[in-house]
């Protein structure tokens, strides 16, 4: 299957802006997500992006897209305590098929 | 008006027994999917079902079984619950399959004594 690999852990101060990268092995994906999970909530879809696209930005949020690397990732900008939580990065195939990264659990510092 | 909502919330059981969990959704979709989601976080996929293909994660053990009535509809009924099947179990649905954008419940935590 596929594979799609994240850091665990971010610390962040409030104010700054937060990266959460996200690599992936298979390229012949659809749509590529970010997902956000509060404590004990469900998932909450963030943003998505094309595969053919490069960049998506939608306010804070910013989302690099690098096919040749297999890189993906996504930028907050004037990162807030709000913004703590769980951020999944996800593929999407043909087939009914979704995979997920492994997460990464966002600690923003007042 | 909840998108995709799932009863119970928390589910607490004895080891041996028999449990559903459900699931609906009122966005019309076509597929709906099963989700578990381990102490570590980790999300793995169990089940995609449309009212045409049921896709199954060849790691989930014939204890579990997806069950829908009709297509707004997709129930999660376990047998013989183990200690293991703790988790936090999320129901999902999705417009088709492939690229179309997944819409998650709000999760179910069943605890297993």
């Amino acid at each position: 299957g596929e594979d799609v690999e994240q850091s665990l852990f971010l610390s962040v101060r409030e104010g700054d802006s937060s990266v959460i990268n996200c690599t992936y092995t298979d390229s012949s994906s659809t749509y590529l997500y970010w997902y956000k999970q509060e404590p004990g909530a469900g998932l909450q879809l963030l943003t998505y992006i094309f595969s053919n696209m490069d960049m998506k930005q939608d306010q804070r949020l910013t989302v690099l897209l690098n096919k040749k690397d297999k890189h993906l990732s996504l930028r907050i900008a004037d990162t807030q305590t709000g913004d703590s939580a769980i951020y999944f990065c996800a593929e999407s195939f043909t087939g009914n098929q979704f995979y997920f990264g492994t997460g990464t659990s966002l600690t923003v510092i007042p | 008006d909840t998108a995709v909502s799932q009863t119970p919330k928390y589910l607490v059981t004895q080891m041996g027994n028999d449990k559903s969990i459900k699931c609906e959704q009122n966005l019309g979709h076509d597929t709906m999917y099963w989700y578990k989601q381990d102490s570590k976080k980790f999300l793995k996929i169990m089940f995609s079902y449309n009212n045409k293909e049921l896709i199954i994660n060849e790691t989930v053990p014939n204890r579990f079984s997806p069950k829908s009535p009709d297509k707004a509809h997709l129930n999660l009924h376990i047998n013989s619950l183990e200690l293991g099947d703790s988790a936090v179990y999320f129901c999902a649905s999705s417009q088709g399959g492939g690229s179309d954008t997944q819409y998650f419940g709000p999760g179910t935590r069943l605890t297993v004594l």
